[in-house]
């Protein structure tokens, strides 16, 4: 079965700093991952994701991620956080064949 | 290219009431998934529809059902409504030969009373 975790359920950074959020995954076989961002009482928007090749992607409003298949852990990162990049941070995963699978999400507090 | 539409955004309804919610797709999509949030949780997968049949379902029970439309729009209906179906429905749209993202709506925010 596809599981995601995401260990921390807030992360608090000041802004112009960097920020990272953290994503474990556990799958049979090759995974994809993906990254989303939710504003209050909004739709998930995608923000990037991993399906094959280079390990490090790149993706919207100057996000990247890091896929590591030894520690199956897919972080977000950007190097420098602004404010507006205060939301609800959903990492998933999927397998062919098999649906989407959602972490419970991380809450990212930019601090002016 | 419009994206996901949803509708209703909001609505209200009481417990052992009936509810339908409607998604079309965003253009060129012929895959269309459910899911329902729950406040402060992430999405949990309802069902997925592809050439008008459900393909893959969730950990949901049979209150729960749905239809897709030749167009790929869908409908999720949710019977017997509990107090506990209150959530955040999300659509989410796809091309199902492309192993790619999900596109998601704006979502129906269902409350039960």
């Amino acid at each position: 079965a596809q599981s995601v975790a995401q260990p921390e359920d807030q992360v608090n950074v000041a802004e112009g700093n960097p920020l990272t959020v953290k994503c474990t995954y556990s799958v049979s076989g090759n995974p994809y991952l993906f990254w989303y961002v939710q504003y209050p009482n909004r739709g998930l928007q995608f923000l990037l994701k991993y399906i094959t090749g280079d390990n490090l992607v790149k993706g919207s409003y100057g996000f990247e991620a890091e896929f590591n298949k030894s520690q199956t852990s897919f972080h977000l990162k950007k190097p420098s956080a602004l404010v507006s990049d205060s939301a609800l941070y959903f990492c998933a995963v999927r397998q062919d064949g098999q649906n989407f699978v959602f972490g419970p999400g991380t809450r990212l507090s930019v601090l002016p | 290219d419009a994206g996901v539409t949803q509708s209703p955004t909001h609505l209200i309804k009481t417990r052992g009431q009936q509810v339908t919610l409607r998604c079309s797709p965003k253009s060129g999509h012929d895959t269309v998934s459910w899911y329902q949030q729950a406040l402060g949780q992430g999405p949990q997968f309802i069902f997925q529809y592809y050439e008008e049949e459900e393909r893959q379902r969730g950990n949901f029970p049979d209150r729960f059902s749905g239809h897709q439309f030749p167009n790929y729009s869908s409908e999720l209906n949710v019977n017997a409504l509990l107090l506990g179906d209150s959530a955040l429905y999300l659509c989410a749209s796809s091309l199902a030969i492309v192993t790619g993202e999900l596109f998601f709506g704006e979502g129906s925010r269902l409350t039960v009373l």
